[in-house]
């Protein structure tokens, strides 16, 4: 039963446009989003994360925006680098609970 | 600053063996979390360590255990192996509260044959 449910295995965007990455999850207790970036042979790194008090967070290239009636979020990165080509999961987690749930992953490609 | 390290970072075992991964968290972190990563699946938490004590647990059978030492480094223990268990298993560290800026090491890569 996945919670946190990222429906694009994979995302292909042109240099300098913007990337937009998906999420939803099934339960309304979750109040905390985090998004994780992950390079091969690497651990996943923390990118930026909302409360659900918020509909917005930004933070420099990357903005995360929360639809809580949709239980649905989204980060854009705008402008797309080559740098940013990676693994994207989104995570969630539930008031003072330590278990973050992960989604499966978006694997984002910048095109030249 | 060391980040958060792990070792080994590969590991074949055969079916029934038991393994022992080891992770050193960063420094100042005393708050250690384990995750699964099944291949083509995101992490799935398996527990997490504070003051040497499991605090919490996933949804994983008796036969993950797990210590947390007074250094705050920490084991993941898996007996009896199965073929299933074949995975990225991967620490990550944070400050206890703040358990949503988990910093991850690269992982152990465990295939069971």
């Amino acid at each position: 039963d996945q919670q946190v449910k990222q429906n694009s295995p994979s995302l292909s965007v042109q240099e300098g446009r913007i990337s937009i990455l998906n999420c939803d999850y099934t339960n309304s207790m979750f109040d905390y989003f985090l998004w994780y970036k992950k390079y091969p042979a690497e651990g996943p790194t923390f990118l930026i994360s909302i409360s659900s008090i918020k509909d917005k967070n930004e933070d420099g290239r990357f903005t995360v925006f929360l639809n809580k009636s949709a239980k649905h979020l989204s980060l854009h990165i705008v402008p797309s680098q080559p740098g940013d080509s990676a693994v994207y999961f989104c995570a969630a987690s539930e008031g003072g609970d330590d278990k973050i749930i992960f989604g499966k992953g978006t694997r984002l490609h910048i095109l030249p | 600053d060391a980040g958060v390290t792990q070792s080994p970072t590969h590991l074949i075992k055969t079916r029934g063996q038991q393994v022992t991964l080891r992770c050193s968290p960063k420094s100042g972190h005393d708050t250690v979390s384990w995750y699964q990563q099944a291949l083509g699946q995101g992490p799935q938490f398996i527990f997490q360590y504070y003051e040497e004590e499991e605090r919490q647990r996933g949804n994983f059978p008796d036969r993950f255990s797990g210590h947390q030492f007074p250094n705050y480094s920490s084991e993941l223990n898996v007996n009896a192996l199965l073929l299933g268990d074949s995975a990225l298993y991967l620490c990550a560290s944070s400050l206890v509260g703040a358990y949503e800026k988990l910093f991850f090491g690269s992982g152990t890569q465990l295939s069971v044959l």
